[in-house]
């Protein structure tokens, strides 16, 4: 497609389910990230791929927070056992490397609200 | 660790000039990015700078100082559209991640 897309664009779950959140890059981007952006507050980043590895986990917040990327393009966000405060926006980007300067294009973002 | 501190809200008055500063810590430094945000809508991209000086494109312009760990963001000649959200990202030494700051609201009135 022309641009990140994201799915769903909303989700309301309820405490303790699981959920998984997909992002579709840009074709030929071989970097994604994955950052949280709760109500007011700026974006906190969560994983970032290099192609299919994860070069930098560091900003998933506990173990209950996964990701995954498969053939270097779809990457899928799982949320075991969602808690209130994981209720935010999560924001997909990709940039054609990960190097520096490259832009990053931002999909849509999912809003998770989590009852 | 990084520390990025931008005002959180500014106003300004359609058809003038705003500066949105932006300080940073950081261990080495490999670039800053300005970011524009539409409320509920994802973040567009600005600037990139990685060299001290002033980047000017159109009505915006985007100055970085690294000795003083500083830029700022100026928009001329401000429209209506302009009212968003101003996101400063800092990609630290040996690193290709931006970490944002919490953004500056940005408020055009007539």
């Amino acid at each position: 497609g022309a641009g990140v897309s994201q799915s769903p664009s909303n989700k309301v779950t309820e405490k303790g389910k699981d959920v998984e959140l997909r992002c579709d890059p840009i074709s030929g981007h071989t970097a994604l990230y994955w950052y949280r952006q709760r109500l007011g507050q700026g974006l906190e980043f969560l994983i970032y791929f290099q192609g299919n590895s994860a070069p930098d986990k560091s900003g998933l917040p506990s173990d209950r927070f996964s990701a995954e990327r498969t053939g270097g393009s779809v990457s899928t966000l799982t949320i075991q056992r969602t808690q209130q405060e994981d209720s935010a926006v999560y924001l997909c980007a990709s940039s054609l490397a990960a190097q520096r300067g490259d832009e990053q294009f931002f999909g849509p973002g999912t809003r998770l609200t989590v009852l | 660790g990084q520390n990025i501190d931008q005002p959180t809200e500014m106003t300004a008055t359609e058809g003038a000039i705003v500066q949105i500063n932006c300080t940073y810590q950081t261990s080495g430094f490999n670039g800053l990015f300005w970011y524009q945000q539409h409320a509920g809508e994802a973040p567009t991209f600005l600037s990139y700078n990685v060299l001290d000086g002033l980047e000017e494109k159109g009505r915006f312009s985007s100055f970085l100082s690294r000795s003083k760990g500083y830029s700022y963001l100026l928009l001329k000649e401000l429209q209506m559209k302009d009212s968003a959200s101003y996101l400063c990202a800092v990609i630290r030494g040996g690193s290709y991640i931006p970490t944002f700051g919490r953004g500056t609201s940005l408020i055009v009135h007539p």
